[in-house]
């Protein structure tokens, strides 16, 4: 079993469509998650992180459940600008030990 | 505040030859970490150092990679003898010190884009 894992998608939407995608992790002693968000020939750049109470930032709702060791990233009323990889990134062993996952590909189309 | 900042950003270069990458973190960052990226394999950790010490270097593929930090605002990424495979996209990152159980995020570099021929 992969360390991080996320469906590669593609996800394809049309605008306003709500979207949302899971990532599972295998180290039931992470502590640490978060959403990057990735351009094409871009460098991942942080969307937000992921606490234990579930967290909200504007149309972007993050989540985590840690009995199923999975967390998850909702986007609501979606837009063009969207349109990106979406990373989740999760801490293995050392606290340092930020292991990514392989993305998963959001295309919004009006 | 200055990003990290990654050297250089394209790199072409014939099989058999060293390339150097060169990283300087976000001043105040203790932690400082090297990824490759290709469409195959994804994101994958090389190395990672905390307060310019190797923590991790599994992810190093092979002997042919190697990595120092000298001091705290400079990292080295060399691969010699560069070979085909070793095309991607490489990435440093760095992140502030925490005394918490739990990570500060990572903040990424433009990368550097490396073609071996």
């Amino acid at each position: 079993r992969k360390e991080v894992e996320q469906d590669p998608g593609p996800f394809n939407v049309p605008e306003g469509a709500t979207v949302a995608f899971n990532c599972t992790y295998s180290n039931s002693a992470s502590q640490s998650f978060f959403w990057y968000r990735q351009d094409c020939r871009k460098e991942p750049k942080l969307l937000m992180s992921v606490y234990s109470s579930g967290n909200e930032d504007g149309r972007f709702t993050a989540q985590l459940n840690r009995a199923s060791q999975y967390i998850s990233l909702l986007i609501r009323d979606s837009k063009l600008s969207d349109s990106a990889t979406y990373l989740c990134v999760v801490n293995i062993g050392y606290i340092d030990d930020m292991r990514f996952g392989a993305g998963t590909r959001l295309t919004v189309k009006p | 505040d200055a990003g990290v900042i990654q050297s250089p950003r394209h790199e072409v270069t014939e099989m058999g030859q060293e390339v150097t990458l060169r990283c300087k973190p976000i001043s105040g960052h203790n932690s400082l970490f090297w990824y490759r990226q290709t469409m195959m394999r994804g994101l994958e950790l090389l190395i990672y150092f905390n307060n310019n010490v190797p923590i991790d270097d599994s992810g190093m593929p092979e002997d042919r990679f190697s990595a120092k930090m000298p001091n705290a605002s400079f990292s080295t990424l060399k691969i010699q003898p560069s070979e085909p495979r070793d095309s991607a996209v490489y990435f440093c990152a760095s992140s502030p010190e925490t005394d918490s159980a739990y990570n500060s995020p990572l903040h990424f570099g433009n990368g550097t884009r490396l073609t071996v021929t």
